[in-house]
């Protein structure tokens, strides 16, 4: 089966130290991967993505993504969190086989205490 | 705001009643999706439309059906749901349906709880 897993449902970071959050799948394939970003009562927004190329992806807001291949990971990062970073955080997969298919994990909260 | 909107924002409803989610987007985009999004749960992809033509539907029950009239609109009608159709609905609309590089905005979604 088709899967995405975001194993930590909470991550805490003090501000100005780095964040990871963790995203491994399981589909079919080299899929295309996003992250996309929740903030409270609002919809998701796109961070970064990742097609092709440069393993290490850099997105939106600091942060950036690095794919790897072998453990089928792409773990969002970023240097320096900041409180506003504060929000629930998700990886998405989009198998090349089938465009109109979306694998989403289920999200982590990353709360960045100042 | 991303430029996609939907209605309403918040939404009770018995099981017997019968309602319908409205999403619109201001984007010039050719694709839209719903999705489900519950508490610690992965989204759920229930529907994706393309060109207006229904291109994908994830096994979805039947008293979720969904409508696009044209490419700036879709619609979910609901009718006698169960209360663990609670949750927050999700449209999404992409510039195509079919190129796999494409980002999805989202809108803000619609929170529906069924007594």
């Amino acid at each position: 089966a088709q899967s995405v897993a975001q194993p930590e449902d909470q991550v805490n970071v003090a501000e100005g130290n780095p964040l990871t959050v963790k995203c491994t799948y399981s589909v079919s394939g080299n899929p295309y991967l996003f992250w996309y970003v929740q903030y409270p009562n609002r919809g998701l927004q796109f961070l970064l993505k990742y097609i092709t190329g440069d393993n290490l992806v850099k997105g939106s807001y600091g942060f950036e993504a690095e794919f790897n291949k072998s453990q089928t990971s792409f773990h969002l990062k970023k240097p320096s969190a900041l409180v506003s970073d504060s929000a629930l955080y998700f990886c998405a997969v989009r198998p090349l086989y089938n465009f109109n298919k979306f694998y989403f994990g289920s999200g982590t909260k990353l709360n960045v205490k100042p | 705001e991303t430029g996609v909107t939907q209605t309403p924002r918040h939404l009770v409803m018995g099981m017997t009643n019968k309602k319908s989610l409205k999403c619109e987007q201001h984007l010039g985009h050719n694709a839209m999706y719903w999705y489900k999004q519950s508490a610690k749960k992965p989204l759920e992809l229930m529907f994706v439309y393309s060109l207006e033509e229904r291109v994908e539907n994830n096994s979805v029950p039947s008293r979720f059906s969904p409508e696009c009239p044209n490419s700036s609109h879709l619609f979910l009608h609901l009718h006698t749901l169960q209360p663990e159709d609670s949750a927050l609905y999700l449209c999404a609309s992409s510039p195509t349906g079919g190129k796999g590089t494409d980002t999805q905005y989202f809108g803000p979604g619609t929170r529906l709880t069924v007594l």
